[in-house]
This record gives C-alpha cells, structure tokens and sequence, in this order.
C-alpha cells in the first residue's frame, strides 16, 4: 500500500521569507516517482516537480528546489524568497507500480504582503 | 487548447437526482481518472481507464458509474444524490504505463448537493 504524509496542514510567511515543506512517503516498490503539485485559490491542480526513486540528487529550478532523502523517505520541497502569488495548496504526491497517483493531504500556504 | 477539460464546472443539484459530469482530453494519453477532492482539500481516487478499459476501482458506491466510449473521454454519472457527495471532481490523465509521467488535471467541477 502507498501512502503519503504532509504533516503541516497550514504554513504561514511573509513575502521574502523560505518555506519548506515536509513530506514523508510509504511505499514497498523499489521503483517509484514522487510529484509536487500547486493548487492555487483558483482550484486548479498544476505539476510542478516530479523525482524517482533512483535519483537522490537534489536539484533547484528557479526559486523551487527539492530535498529527496530516500533513507527517510523524505521528499521536501522548498520555495526560496516567497511572493504573494506563491500562496496555495501544494500536493506531495507518490506513483508506484499500479499506475495510482496518491496525494498526501496538502500543506496550505500563505505568504503574506 | 486546454488539455483536460470537464464540464460543467459547477453543478448544484438537489438530493435523489441523477447527474454526468464529462471529461475530455487532448494529449493523446491512454490512461484517464476521477479524484473526489473533499471539503478539506484531501484528494483520493475513485477510478482509472486505461484504453477504456477499468484498471482502478477504489471504494465507491455504486451509484458512481464512469464511462469510458474512447480513450479521449472518461465520463462520471451518479445517482442518487446524497449530501455527502459534495466535493470537487477531478479528471486527469497520463501517459501509462509510464510511471514517472505526471498526471495533467482538468479545471475541477464543484458539486454542491442540496
């Protein structure tokens, strides 16, 4: 069975400041990808990241980077120097053999003028 | 040019009716889903075609149908409406058996029971 948990329900900043947001996954496959996804006020759902289980080399891209720790079954994802349009929902999600995509519960974020 | 589209993007019905939500896309993909996202934002999915064919069934009620008539489409009928089936609907699709592509969502119907 998969699962995917994102322990921080809402996260709140001001403009500028770092967020970094935490999931933790489950999963007995040895080969897996793991997504972030962006829900913004206007509901709908945006990729924005994807890493497999056989990269741990963590990557920036623009202001996004990821920090994927397959010892702890981490994949944490960080917004650096955060602007107002970067306040939504954001979706760790995890895909294994079976095709299924699961969500973890999402992390709201409010980056405040 | 919008990849994954679904129709209506509101509905509001009363309990007991019958309704179809549609979904459609445009990338080729042979691999389409429904998610039901809840009222608080917890996304989880009820069913996946892939060439028209049911891979994915979670538990649903039966009063959920989907219905696939080619791989460009992924309908949604329920009966029987029940207040518990407010949420917002998400169809998807993705390049299967791929596992490492990302699923492309549509804009989300928001179904309000009454």
């Amino acid at each position: 069975a998969q699962k995917v948990t994102q322990a921080q329900t809402e996260i709140s900043v001001v403009e500028k400041e770092d967020v970094t947001l935490d999931c933790v996954y489950e999963t007995r496959d040895t080969t897996y990808y793991l997504f972030w996804y962006k829900q913004p006020p206007s509901g709908e759902l945006v990729f924005l990241i994807r890493r497999n289980s056989f990269d741990e080399q963590n990557e920036i891209s623009g202001r996004y980077s990821w920090n994927f720790q397959k010892s702890t079954s981490s994949f944490n994802f960080t917004i650096t120097a955060s602007q107002v349009v970067d306040s939504a929902v954001y979706f760790c999600a995890l895909r294994a053999a079976g095709n299924k995509l699961t969500f973890g519960g999402g992390t709201r974020v409010l980056v405040k003028p | 040019d919008t990849a994954v589209s679904q129709t209506p993007k509101y509905l509001v019905t009363q309990m007991g009716n019958d309704k179809s939500i549609k979904c459609e896309q445009n990338l080729g993909h042979d691999t389409m889903y429904w998610y039901k996202q809840d009222s608080k934002k917890f996304l989880k999915i009820m069913f996946s075609y892939n060439n028209k064919e049911l891979i994915i069934n979670e538990t649903v009620p039966n009063r959920f149908s989907p219905k696939s008539p080619d791989k460009a489409h992924l309908n949604l009928h329920i009966n029987s409406l029940e207040l518990g089936d407010s949420a917002v609907y998400f169809c998807a699709s993705s390049q299967e058996p791929l596992i490492y592509t990302e699923a492309f969502f549509g804009q989300g119907t928001r179904l309000t029971v009454v």
